[in-house]
């Protein structure tokens, strides 16, 4: 079922670096591509979102970047917190169906 | 707090016993999602309702699962005879009606987490 493959499994970054999680997509009728955050024993919780309209979104310390032709995402986490700990998962929605595929997740540990 | 509600956050039961979940969504979010989540894994769709029809169905929902929204606003998912293989976290989402970037957002629940003995 999974049609958005999410890369890498595991991140470990310093205090203050730049986390990056990259995502792939096979569906170019996708048209809505979120980033959610999941903290253990929490439900995912949105953190930002991009229609393939534009190549970069950024909202805070936290920036999307968009390659329709490669059918690739990713976000960018700068000066990263031992707060933003957690696992990311990129997902990926097509208008008018209403499956959101997710990919597999990436745990992140900032370290202090 | 005015976030979608799950209950119980926790449920062991033991092999063929039958469960029921309950998702509350956001007070005005007229459509509503089930997913399931294992370990390791993101979540997977179950099923869609738009107020109170049931829309959508993966194939992952067995015979054995059963979701209503009887009056469009919470909803249930059954589990009946569950197996062991059906331990896992069950996610509800809810949308709002409107268009544009809000089409597509999803406000997940905390979730259930599902062990079956």
């Amino acid at each position: 079922q999974q049609q958005v493959k999410q890369s890498p499994q595991s991140l470990i970054v310093q205090k203050g670096g730049i986390s990056i999680i990259n995502c792939a997509y096979e569906n170019t009728a996708f048209d809505y591509f979120p980033w959610y955050q999941q903290f253990p024993g929490k439900g995912p919780a949105l953190l930002i979102a991009i229609r393939p309209d534009v190549s970069e979104k950024k909202e805070g310390r936290f920036t999307i970047s968009f390659n329709k032709s490669a059918k690739q995402f990713s976000l960018h986490i700068m000066d990263s917190q031992p707060g933003d700990s957690a696992t990311y998962f990129c997902a990926a929605n097509e208008r008018g169906v209403n499956d959101m595929r997710f990919g597999a997740g990436t745990r992140l540990t900032v370290k202090p | 707090d005015t976030g979608v509600s799950q209950d119980p956050r926790h449920k062991i039961t033991k092999r063929g016993q039958n469960v029921t979940f309950r998702c509350d969504p956001i007070s005005e979010h007229n459509r509503l999602y089930w997913y399931r989540q294992t370990l390791g894994q993101g979540p997977e769709f179950l099923t869609y309702f738009q107020n109170e029809a049931q829309l959508e169905k993966s194939r992952l929902l067995s015979d054995r699962f059963s979701a209503e929204r009887p009056k469009g606003s919470f909803s249930t998912l059954e589990i009946q005879r569950t197996e062991q293989g059906d331990s896992a976290m069950y996610l509800c989402a809810s949308s709002p009606r409107t268009g544009g970037m809000l089409y597509n957002e999803q406000f997940f629940g905390p979730g259930t987490r599902l062990t079956v003995l």
